[in-house]
């Protein structure tokens, strides 16, 4: 069984500040990590990719990956209300018949103080 | 344009009814995906369509009938559901191959009463 484990939380932080989530996965052939932001009711949205260790950022969000440890993580700086929202964690893994397929973390819900 | 369009988004079904969901992507994807959520849980995955042929099926009960009639369409189809079906249900597409970004529909709420 291929895992993906997520900090369920909730995670509260004030505006402002920089909330840090974080992802572990099992699969050591896995190559290619996600984070996806789902608001309530609501479908997930695709955040950030990331394939290579190391940082990667777009705008207010920085994706952190190190397949040594297996750990994949993501930060938002600056939080505002509007990031409210649960966070996904995904992983590319192979399935049943050799086909990928993504697992999903149990997505961990953040909420950002006014 | 990243664009997955299902239909419909909401939809009441009783226990006997047959109805079906639909995906479809303009996008040139050869991989779909059927996910299930249900409240405060992950998405759950159904079924992984790859070049049109069903390569995942995560033991799915047979009243979940998927079929992908070309490269942009996926349908589910629901007959003789249970309440416990009730769910959000999501459509995915994809390239098909290792680091490929999956792009969500804006799914259909299912209740079955």
């Amino acid at each position: 069984q291929k895992e993906v484990e997520q900090n369920s939380g909730p995670l509260s932080v004030p505006e402002g500040a920089i909330a840090s989530l974080n992802c572990t996965y099992s699969d050591r052939g896995s190559q290619s990590f996600f984070w996806y932001r789902q608001y309530s009711g609501k479908s997930p949205e695709l955040i950030m990719s990331i394939y290579s260790n190391g940082d990667k950022e777009d705008g207010r969000f920085t994706a952190q990956l190190n397949k040594a440890s297996q750990y994949v993580s993501l930060l938002i700086r600056d939080s505002q209300p509007s990031d409210s929202a649960t966070y996904l964690c995904a992983v590319n893994t192979v399935g049943s018949g050799s086909a990928r397929q993504l697992t999903f973390g149990s997505g961990t819900q953040l909420t950002v103080l006014p | 344009d990243t664009e997955v369009t299902q239909t419909p988004k909401h939809l009441v079904m009783g226990m006997t009814n047959k109805k079906s969901l639909k995906c479809e992507q303009h996008m040139g994807h050869r991989a779909m995906y059927w996910y299930k959520q249900k409240a405060k849980k992950p998405p759950e995955l159904m079924f992984v369509y790859s070049y049109e042929k069903l390569s995942i099926n995560e033991s799915v009960p047979s009243r979940f009938s998927p079929e992908c009639p070309n490269s942009s369409l996926l349908n589910l189809h629901l007959h003789a559901l249970q309440p416990e079906d009730s769910a959000l249900y999501l459509c995915a597409s994809s390239h098909a191959g290792q680091n490929t970004e999956a792009f969500f529909g804006q799914g259909t709420r299912l209740t079955v009463v």
